[in-house]
């Protein structure tokens, strides 16, 4: 299993250009999230999916959009890219929703908006 | 929405002496408190976890502890090595099926050989 995978790794935007990051994992886990990684403030939920077909704005939604494509993948899409976006990007998944359960991340995104 | 605090956020050891972590949370409806563990430049990595109805929990030179009257957890881990030096973070999850975590800001934590 490669577990949960995203691309591309490293990403440099010029400010106000659009673009798409992939998630997909391939544990049939049901729940997905996007979370961006600032220095000194941990891990801030984007948006996430508790299962298939539906999505939920998490702490720091604005300026995203999301698609859970289907039950493997959930992609976040950056309409007019903004330097605050410059982070770290995890993409993660954990078995099922209210569970105790492990969520597995993705090796991150890297994005550099100038 | 839940608020959780972690401190300190460095913190030096010397080898084969013991590092806490501590961590509060703000909802006493939150019921799983996971551990992680990032290495520089890699992604966060489950080391231990507890749910609201332990009170600690073990795995070799890790352990956690929860409080749940005061809304705190903490992590131990006893006699450091070089490679546990990496950035911990807590998290809480809150009840139902919405299974929303939300992060500390993560303590630096360096073994000093």
């Amino acid at each position: 299993n490669a577990g949960v995978t995203q691309t591309p790794k490293f990403q440099v935007l010029k400010t106000g250009q659009s673009m798409t990051l992939q998630c997909a994992q391939d544990m049939n886990h049901n729940s997905m999230y996007w979370y961006r990684q600032d220095p000194g403030m941990g891990l801030r939920l984007i948006y996430y999916s508790a299962s298939e077909g539906t999505t939920d704005k998490g702490e720091v939604p604005n300026g995203y959009n999301v698609s859970r494509l289907n039950k493997r993948e959930f992609s976040l899409r950056l309409e007019s890219a903004a330097p605050s976006q410059t982070s770290v990007y995890f993409c993660a998944s954990t078995r099922l929703a209210g569970g105790y359960n492990e969520q597995f991340f993705g090796p991150g995104t890297r994005l550099t908006v100038l | 929405g839940e608020n959780v605090e972690q401190h300190p956020s460095t913190l030096s050891v010397q080898e084969g002496d013991s590092a806490v972590i501590k961590c509060t949370y703000s909802d006493s409806a939150s019921n799983y408190f996971p551990w992680y563990k990032q290495e520089l430049g890699k992604r966060p990595q489950l080391i231990i976890d507890i749910r609201s109805n332990v009170g600690e929990k073990k795995d070799q030179r890790i352990a956690v502890t929860l409080n749940k009257t005061a809304k705190h957890f903490s992590l131990h881990i006893t006699e450091t090595q070089p490679e546990d030096s990496a950035v911990y973070f807590c998290a809480a999850r809150g009840p139902g099926t919405r299974n929303q975590f939300y992060f500390g800001t993560g303590t630096s934590l360096t073994v000093i050989p």
